[in-house]
């Protein structure tokens, strides 16, 4: 497609839950990046792939996040063990040149109850 | 984490009226960048900015990269209604992959 496309766009799940969120990129972009917003704030950084590979993942707040991307096009970001401090928009980006340039997705909104 | 201090956090404005924020970092970055975000959208880039004192337009936006290297300002003029929406800064250092954001100012224009 022209942008990046971001599923589902809301998904609401209950607290102790696993979630997968899904980003298909623009085609041709090789690095692809995740980053949370949480309400009132700015997005935050997750992480960072280029390619197939992870290249920057500091930005994963703990061990029950996750984010693969085999073929090097597709991302699923996963979320084990949901908490209520887990609920935002999960914004995805793709680029070819970095970050100068970035294209964001709408993003997810979670929300965990 | 970190994100950048931008102000004002609101402003409230008439249509037609010239807008200006800020936004400041304690630390240095090599390029800034701006961004704005409407309400279930990701963020649109505006303006790109790559060298300290550079100031560069796009269209009614004019932006300037600070010559410390830890501030960025962006000027709106003759502001019209689709101007409204939360405008982001975002810094990037060389060598490192990740938007470090600011905290947005949310523009709103007063009928």
């Amino acid at each position: 497609g022209a942008g990046v496309s971001q599923t589902p766009s809301n998904k609401v799940t209950e607290k102790g839950k696993y979630v997968e969120l899904r980003c298909d990129p623009i085609s041709g972009h090789t690095a692809l990046y995740w980053y949370r917003q949480s309400l009132g704030q700015g997005p935050e950084f997750l992480i960072y792939f280029q390619g197939t590979g992870a290249a920057d993942d500091s930005g994963l707040p703990n061990d029950r996040f996750f984010a693969v991307r085999p073929e090097g096009s597709v991302s699923t970001l996963k979320i084990q063990r949901t908490e209520r401090g887990d609920s935002a928009v999960y914004l995805c980006a793709s680029s070819t040149s970095g970050g100068r340039g970035y294209t964001f997705g709408s993003g997810t909104r979670l929300t965990v109850v | 984490g970190q994100q950048l201090n931008q102000s004002p956090q609101s402003m409230f404005i008439q249509e037609g009226e010239d807008v200006s924020m800020n936004c400041t970092s304690s630390s240095i970055f090599n390029t800034w960048l701006w961004y704005k975000q409407d309400p279930g959208e990701g963020p649109v880039l505006l303006i790109a900015l790559y060298k300290a004192g550079e100031l560069t337009s796009n269209g009614r936006l004019t932006a300037q990269f600070g010559i410390t290297r830890k501030d960025s300002f962006l000027n709106i003029s003759a502001s019209i209604p689709s101007d409204v929406g939360i405008y982001f800064c975002a810094g990037l250092t060389f060598g490192n992959e990740k938007l470090t954001f600011g905290t947005g100012t949310r523009l709103t224009i007063i009928p």
